[in-house]
């Protein structure tokens, strides 16, 4: 079983900021990570998909990127709001298996 | 636009079954699989398994294999888990969404609440 580990679990920032959070896989994954946004009272949103491709309507400011088993979403300049919990999430294709990480808080300093 | 509308939120208690649906439309429902995936009062995302919604195929979490049942009616496209033998920390959100590569859209969830 892949294992998706965010750091950190919590980030405080200013609007304007850079925010960058990370989601390290267990073992090598394929050409797919995924990442969404969760608000308060909301269902996730997804971001990005196939490690760097942006979702519909997402802004730019929005990037993702992977270094090995190391995957990164980038949020450039903080807007109000983007502070949310923020999810990584794999899948394996034999068996199917999906899991997410457990999430990377982003509050407003 | 595509949509997913979940049933309500329920209260059950210990050692009985739910049932959430989740009806679909703006798409062909038999293009894209169902995901459930739930999530416990302030905690993470919990993936439970998926429905390929043309063949009926399922593909279950290891976690929920025996006790999860997901199905899903062409016709109306609307797509079904239930959930048995309910304990305490089953209490949670359960989502459910299109696809499982990526989960692109999503219902608002519905709330089970187990308590005798």
């Amino acid at each position: 079983e892949i294992v998706l580990t965010q750091s950190p679990a919590s980030l405080s920032l200013s609007p304007g900021e850079r925010a960058t959070l990370s989601c390290r896989a267990s073992q090598t994954l394929s050409n797919y990570l995924a990442w969404y946004q969760q608000r308060p009272g909301q269902p996730p949103r997804l971001l990005i998909y196939d490690i760097s491709k942006r979702a519909t309507d997402v802004p730019a400011r929005f990037t993702g990127s992977r270094s090995g088993t190391d995957f990164t979403l980038t949020i450039s300049s903080l807007e109000p709001e983007d502070f949310a919990v923020y999810y990584c999430q794999q899948r394996t294709n034999w068996p199917l298996r999906c899991s997410f990480g457990q999430g990377t808080r982003l509050e407003i300093k | 636009q595509v949509q997913l509308v979940q049933s309500g939120g329920e209260v059950k208690p210990p050692g009985a079954s739910v049932n959430v649906s989740c009806k679909a439309s703006g798409y062909s429902f038999s293009t894209h699989g169902i995901s459930w995936v739930r999530q416990a009062p302030g905690q993470g995302l919990e993936w439970m398994g998926w429905i390929n919604t043309y063949n009926g195929n399922t593909n279950y979490a290891q976690k929920f294999q025996g006790r999860v049942l997901m199905t899903a009616d062409t016709p109306t496209a609307t797509a079904y888990m239930e959930l048995r033998s309910l304990r305490s920390d089953d209490t949670a959100i359960y989502y459910c969404a299109r696809g499982y590569d990526p989960l692109d859209y999503w219902g608002r969830g519905a709330l089970v609440t187990v308590s005798s």
